[in-house]
């Protein structure tokens, strides 16, 4: 199961949107909505911010949105903080029971 | 409150048999729809899903690794093992355990991994 394909960094001022795209194929984003993101500070583990293409967990602003299209899967970040300065994640759920994650894209507040 | 703790060797020399406990808290391995991952994260930060356990003793593996890779559960001490054997200076990592949804399809949450390193 190959990786999915995100860019590997993004930047944007504070106050501005962002979006990151999370690219798969028919065997994992195109055929579920078992996509979900994660935000991952320096040091720190991985949390869930987005799960099921665009559902936000309990906590998690509502600066944070899913969407997908076909094979592709996006989360965008509206009113950009500095607090967002973080590596993000896409996962999917794959036709072969286990899971693919992106290769992660590092978000720069200017 | 669903916390999760890896623990395990943090260095190894090649060839040898890894063992990493999950041991969590706020949450029952014994109840209906609970699931428990693992997951690792090279040190150029890819992740990589590797093998699942469920409430029901259902067990999944990575695709790649499932020869390499065992999966259990000890349900009183509230922990999951992962063997992985043959360990390779390319499976140098963090190790991570998480909560899978009940029947869902997220990692939340994340406990705070373990590194480890193998080398000769």
């Amino acid at each position: 199961q190959s990786a999915l394909t995100q860019p590997a960094s993004v930047s944007g001022s504070p106050g501005q949107s962002i979006t990151i795209s999370c690219t798969g194929t028919s065997s994992d984003v195109g055929v579920y909505n078992y996509v979900s993101w994660y935000q991952q500070h320096p040091g720190k583990a991985p949390k869930l911010m987005i799960y099921d293409v665009s559902k936000r967990p309990s906590g998690i602003s509502n600066r944070f949105s899913g969407s997908k299209s076909a094979n592709t899967a996006s989360l965008t970040i509206s009113g950009l903080q500095a607090e967002d300065e973080a590596d993000y994640y896409c996962s999917s759920y794959t036709t072969s029971s286990t899971w693919v994650f992106g290769g992660g894209t590092k978000l720069t507040v200017l | 409150q669903v916390t999760l703790k890896e623990s395990g060797p943090a260095l190894m020399t090649p060839t040898q048999t890894l063992t990493l406990t999950c041991t969590f808290s706020g949450f029952s391995l014994s109840t209906r729809g609970v699931r428990v991952s693992w997951i690792r994260q090279s040190p150029g930060k890819t992740l990589e899903w590797l093998a699942r356990i469920d409430w029901d003793d259902d067990k999944f593996y990575s695709t790649s690794l499932k020869t390499r890779l065992t999966i259990s559960k000890d349900t009183s001490k509230n922990q999951v093992v992962l063997t992985m054997t043959n360990m390779d200076p390319v499976d140098t990592a963090t190790y991570y355990c998480a909560r899978t949804g009940d029947y869902a399809y997220w990692f939340d949450p994340w406990g705070q991994g373990t590194l480890v390193t193998v080398s000769s």
